[in-house]
């Protein structure tokens, strides 16, 4: 049971680059997320689709798009990377919108970015 | 704005310890509070805790909700090194968005052999 799956792992981006980052799920989770974690800041989410065909933006949109491809799949898109937005992303699901009393987060287990 | 605050931020003790992890918040309209269980990778859904529901327990964590205080706190007795982590509070509020979940920034426990 993969749960949330994203790739890659790891990725070295020079400033300016693009990259998409992917997350599938295979729990039928209806919800998606993409969060960041930096050291002393918490997870902060970046943007989330609360459904298929829906996205919006959370906390932290700047710089970043994102696609809901189909229910399983949830992309997030640096277009002209930043060194500020070297981080460890982490993309999530649930059931049901944020939580839905039995169905909390799930999450991937991260993408580590470094932008140089 | 939503604010969830976590103390310690970092906790070092010894195998067998008993640990208590605070979480603080601020919220509108309180719907749950979570704690997730951070080792290296993703964060793991430890418990969620409700005004329905306002004390949890599995194993050796335990978790209690004070609605009255806007807090709550997270347990470990006779704590392993496999307790180690990152301890990730996280606070629901009823707005209906998906967007109604706020973290704190975590407390860091390490437990010496």
């Amino acid at each position: 049971n993969a749960g949330v799956t994203q790739t890659p792992k790891f990725q070295v981006l020079k400033t300016g680059q693009s990259m998409t980052l992917q997350c599938a799920q295979d729990m039928n989770h209806n919800s998606m997320y993409w969060y960041r974690q930096d050291p002393g800041m918490g997870l902060r989410l970046i943007y989330y689709s609360a459904s298929e065909g829906t996205t919006d933006k959370g906390e932290v949109p700047n710089g970043y798009n994102v696609s809901r491809l189909n229910k399983r799949e949830f992309s997030l898109r640096l277009e002209s990377a930043a060194p500020s937005q070297t981080s460890v992303y982490f993309c999530a699901s649930s059931e049901i919108g944020r939580t839905a009393y039995n169905s909390p987060l799930h999450f991937g287990n991260g993408t580590r970015l470094t932008v140089t | 704005e939503d604010k969830v605050v976590q103390s310690p931020l970092s906790l070092v003790v010894h195998e067998g310890d008993t640990v208590t992890l605070n979480c603080s918040y601020e919220v509108t309209n309180f719907r749950s509070l979570l704690w997730y269980k951070q080792e290296k990778k993703a964060p793991t859904f430890l418990f969620m805790l409700t005004s329905s529901g306002i004390e949890k327990k599995s194993g050796r964590l335990s978790s209690i909700l004070d609605k009255k205080e806007l807090s709550s706190i997270l347990n470990i007795t006779a704590t392993q090194t496999g307790d180690s982590a990152i301890y990730l509070c996280a606070v629901e509020n009823s707005g209906g968005g998906a967007d109604g979940l706020t973290f704190g920034k975590g407390t860091h426990l390490i437990i010496q052999p």
